[in-house]
């Protein structure tokens, strides 16, 4: 089992800053398979990234994914109020397709 | 529109079963692998079972394997997680999620979920 870890557990920012959120996994994620979701209290996840660093359908700019391998980043180039929430990454990859612990973006 | 209705939640006491329900639309369901994933109380997401669209394959998470069934109906548009054998620790909202292939394919459309309580 690919077990992922996300740091920092909190990140507390202003609107118009950048936030910078990492994952790693315990081993290389098979072909990049990493999906970024934002949740907001009482919601379900929406994919934000997949393969890494591609945009879902109708996700903004500011959202961007990097890495490969075993470390990935989302960068959110400049917050906007509807960003503070938490963030998951994913690999779906390989079974079980785990779930990192998530980040929470909250607002300083 | 594209849409995922979960149903089926409630309370159960431990040991008790339930069976959750998902509804497809606006899309092809059928042509599409399927998930459930779950939430527990103020915890991070956990991903259960999945489901190939032709029922050919499935894939469990090791906290629910031999207890929980996902299975699907293409006619009916649905899919199905029979959970039996039920725990404290299975207390969550259960998601179903489409993931169209197994390990190539994101979740990209999410039910609002069906809350499970397992309690005496």
């Amino acid at each position: 089992e690919i077990v992922l870890t996300q740091s920092p557990g909190t990140l507390s920012l202003s609107p118009g800053e950048r936030a910078t959120l990492s994952c790693r996994a315990s081993q290389s994620v098979s072909s990049n398979y990493l999906a970024w979701y934002q949740q907001k209290p009482g919601q379900a996840p929406r994919l934000l990234i997949y393969g890494a660093s591609s945009r879902a359908t109708g996700i903004p700019d500011r959202f961007s994914g990097s890495g490969s391998g075993t470390e990935f980043t989302l960068t959110i180039s400049r917050l906007e109020p509807e960003d503070f929430a938490v963030y998951y990454c994913q690999q779906y990859g390989s079974s079980p397709f785990t779930f990192g612990p998530g980040t929470k973006v909250d607002i300083k | 529109e594209v849409q995922l209705v979960e149903s089926g939640g409630g309370l159960v006491q431990p040991g008790g079963s339930l069976r959750l329900s998902c509804t497809a639309s606006g899309f092809s369901f059928r042509r599409d692998g399927m998930n459930w994933v779950r939430q527990a109380p103020g915890k991070g997401l956990e991903w259960v079972s999945h489901i190939s669209s032709s029922n050919a394959t499935m894939y469990y998470a090791e906290s629910v394997k031999g207890r929980f069934t996902i299975s699907r109906d293409n006619a009916k548009n649905s899919l199905y997680l029979q959970m039996i054998s039920l725990r404290a620790e299975d207390t969550a909202i259960y998601y179903c999620a489409r993931g169209r292939i197994a390990g190539r394919d994101a979740f990209d459309i999410w039910g609002q979920g069906t809350m499970v309580t397992v309690s005496s």
